[in-house]
């Protein structure tokens, strides 16, 4: 399996980026794609888009078209997920998790998630 | 996309009972369902795949079932440490879907 080590908080003003690293660790790293999910405070969780660890191949929620870019370095195994345009509505916990790739897998570990606080 | 929905949205039991949660897909999506429990402040944690697979470490005493549309999931022998919020998720397409979560209380 793949441990995920997610950057630390961020505060970022309306209308900034933000960019959320996730780094991996363990055995065949490459053959995992990695999700993100963010989740509001006292709320549920919420699907952002995927990214393969191989090919570097993305999928995006329709929520999130326009705004998210999902990237990767391979020569140190981590995962990145910039939001654009932030608004206070995008103040959440931000999580990545890994899945064996494939169109059907399931996820099998969580980063410890990133605060992303967006205030004037 | 594909609606999830989980009932109850809360319950309260005693230790040593056995809980169950269940969750429905608004179309099949055959057994591509997780759940994770989510404890307070802590990232969520995988606990069963494809319906009824326990996760690698997971205790038996989680347990799911179901195919299609309704799935469930049974916590037997509750324990103060299974106070969570506990949430399903289809991977059947995209997007990926979560219920709304149960949250789970030790009376």
């Amino acid at each position: 399996q793949v441990q995920l080590v997610q950057s630390g908080a961020e505060v970022k003003k309306p209308g900034a980026s933000v960019k959320v690293s996730c780094k991996a660790s363990g055995y065949a790293i490459t053959s995992y794609d990695i999700n993100w999910v963010r989740q509001a405070t006292g709320q549920g969780l919420e699907w952002m888009g995927w990214m393969s660890l191989n090919s570097g191949n993305t999928g995006y929620a329709q929520k999130f078209q326009g705004r998210v870019t999902m990237t990767r370095d391979t020569s140190i195994s981590t995962a990145y997920m910039e939001l654009s345009s932030l608004r206070s509505e995008d103040t959440a916990v931000y999580y990545c998790a890994s899945a064996k790739g494939g169109t059907r897998s399931s996820y099998e570990n969580w980063g410890q998630g990133t605060l992303v606080t967006v205030s004037s | 996309d594909i609606q999830m929905t989980q009932s109850p949205s809360s319950l309260s039991a005693s230790v040593g009972d056995r809980v169950t949660i269940t969750c429905r897909a608004s179309q099949g999506i055959s057994n591509y369902l997780a759940w994770f429990q989510q404890k307070p402040g802590k990232a969520p944690k995988s606990l069963i795949y494809a319906a009824s697979s326990l996760q690698s470490g997971v205790p038996s005493k989680f347990s799911g079932s179901g195919s299609g549309t309704d799935f469930t999931l049974t916590i037997s022998n509750l324990q103060p440490e299974d106070s969570a919020t506990y949430y399903c998720q289809q991977y059947d397409s995209y997007p990926r879907t979560f219920g709304q979560g149960t949250k789970v209380e030790i009376e």
